[in-house]
C-alpha cells in the first residue's frame, strides 16, 4: 500500500515554456501534498504543501507565482513550472500524506532540464 | 530554529557487520520520527516509523528513540551493499512540520 506516482519521470524543455508534473496517489486519499525539490548532492528541499480544496502553503523564497500547485481531488495534485529557466533545473519530488496519518509517501520523482 | 542533526559522512563499514546511524533533534515535544532511505538519484523511501521510547525492529533494521536525550538512531544488521545510501532522518515537530537531517551517506563494502 501507500504507493504515489509522478509524471512525467523525465522531461526536457525550451527556456521560457511551461511544464506540469503530476502526483497521484494510487491506493489512498491523500488529504496533503508536499513538494520537494532536491538539487544534486543537497538535501531535499521543501517547496510548498498544499491540502486538498485548499490554496498551498508555499516555503519562505520559493514563488507562488512560478510555481502554481493545484491540488483539486484527493488523488492528484499538479506541479507546473512557469517560464522555466535553467536554474529550475532540478529533481521535482512530490509525498503524500492520509488524513490522521504523519508519514509522507513519496513519489519516484520527476527530473527537469531547461535547456 | 528547530534542527535535524546528523552525521553527513560517508559511514563506512563492512558487508556483514552493523551499520548505526544517529540523529538528534532540538524540538522536545517532537512526537514522530522517520527513517528514510534515499539511493542516489532516486526519491526518498520509508523504512521506518517511531513514536515511543525504546527499539522498533523491522527486518534487519532497528528504530532506536530516545527522547529525554532526543536522539533517534537505526541499526543495519548483517549489512549488505544494496544497503549503502544515504539515509535521511526527520523529525515532526509539535507544528506538525518534517523537519529533515540533511542525511548520512552509507556505504556498505565487500
Amino acid at each position: 500500500g501507500a504507493v504515489v506516482s509522478q509524471h512525467p519521470s523525465r522531461v526536457i524543455c525550451k527556456s521560457g515554456t511551461s511544464v506540469k508534473i503530476e502526483c497521484r496517489s494510487l491506493d489512498f486519499q491523500a488529504t496533503t501534498m508536499f513538494w520537494y525539490r532536491q538539487f544534486p548532492k543537497q538535501s531535499l528541499m521543501l517547496m510548498a504543501t498544499s491540502n486538498e480544496g485548499s490554496k498551498a502553503t508555499y516555503e519562505q523564497g520559493v514563488e507562488k507565482d512560478k510555481f502554481l500547485i493545484n491540488h483539486a481531488s484527493l488523488t492528484l495534485s499538479t506541479l507546473t513550472v512557469t517560464s522555466a529557466h535553467p536554474e529550475d533545473s532540478s529533481f521535482y519530488i512530490c509525498s503524500a500524506q492520509e488524513a490522521g496519518d504523519t508519514t509522507q509517501y513519496f513519489g519516484p520523482g520527476t527530473r527537469l532540464l531547461v535547456l | 530554529q528547530k534542527e535535524v542533526e546528523q552525521n553527513s559522512g560517508p559511514l563506512s563499514v563492512p558487508e556483514g557487520a552493523i551499520a548505526s546511524l544517529n540523529c538528534t533533534y532540538s524540538d522536545r515535544v517532537s512526537q514522530s520520527f522517520f527513517w528514510y532511505r534515499q539511493y542516489s538519484g532516486k526519491s526518498p523511501e520509508l523504512i521506518m516509523s517511531i513514536y515511543s521510547n525504546g527499539d522498533k525492529e523491522d527486518g534487519r533494521f532497528t528504530a532506536q528513540l530516545n527522547k529525554a536525550s532526543q536522539y533517534v538512531s537505526l541499526l543495519i544488521r548483517d549489512s549488505q551493499p544494496s544497503d549503502s545510501a544515504t539515509y535521511l532522518c526527520a523529525v515532526l515537530e509539535s507544528n506538525y512540520q518534517l523537519i529533515w537531517g540533511a542525511g548520512t551517506k552509507l556505504i556498505i563494502k565487500p
